[in-house]
């Protein structure tokens, strides 16, 4: 089985400020790992992955990501915050042993955390 | 994505109805998707295909169809439609390859009354 969880459902800082957004998951081997975005009235946009190699990872609009195994978890994060950074935020992950006949080729999707930059 | 539409962007139907909703795309991506996201729940998976003679259940199939027509098309049905099945639904596709990313369409909001 696979799970992502996405403890905070909001997340409110000040534009400038640096910004986290939580991600931790759980897999039976190891995982590939995903961050997407939602503007309001949009589909989901990509904004980076990890796959093996380093484990910061850097994507869109100035976005990173760190892959921590011993904690399992893949925080987002960015430097300093813009307003138009304002979005909501998944999450997602994918088991890269999964047997071909249950979790292959699927993405299991946290419940999303809404970031708010003020201005 | 303008690479992966839906049709229609809206539509508000009545329980009972049965309703058609179609994704098209042209990234040439064999693998296609069909998510469901309401409030507060993130997205969960439908149906996916990923190929034109594959395709699997995901985590809530019940009450809902799928007809992969073509490469590009992929159809999500709601046989006999039902209030709590009201929710934004989205298409995606991939490569064929557990690494890559999905892109998603713009969304269909459906409203059962």
């Amino acid at each position: 089985a696979q799970s992502v969880a996405q403890p905070e459902d909001q997340v409110n800082v000040a534009e400038g400020n640096p910004l986290t957004v939580k991600c931790t998951y759980s897999v039976s081997g190891n995982p590939y790992l995903f961050w997407y975005v939602q503007y309001p009235n949009r589909g989901l946009q990509f904004l980076l992955k990890y796959i093996t190699g380093d484990n910061l990872v850097k994507g869109s609009y100035g976005f990173e990501a760190e892959f921590n195994k011993s904690q399992t978890s893949f925080h987002l994060k960015k430097p300093s915050a813009l307003v138009s950074d304002s979005a909501l935020y998944f999450c997602a992950v994918r088991d890269i042993l999964s047997p071909w006949n249950t979790n292959a080729g699927k993405s299991t999707f946290g419940d999303g955390t809404t970031l708010t930059v003020k201005p | 994505d303008a690479d992966v539409t839906q049709t229609p962007r809206n539509r508000i139907t009545k329980t009972g109805k049965r309703i058609m909703l179609e994704c098209s795309q042209t990234k040439g991506h064999d693998r296609m998707y069909w998510y469901r996201q309401d409030p507060g729940l993130g997205l969960q998976l439908i149906y996916y295909s990923f190929d034109v003679k594959d395709i699997n259940k995901g985590e809530i199939s019940d009450g809902y169809s799928v007809s992969r027509q073509a490469q590009a098309k992929f159809s999500l049905s709601l046989e006999s439609a039902i209030p709590n099945q009201t929710a934004l639904y989205f298409c995606a596709t991939s490569v064929a390859s557990g690494s890559e990313e999905q892109f998603f369409g713009p969304g269909t909001r459906l409203t059962v009354l």
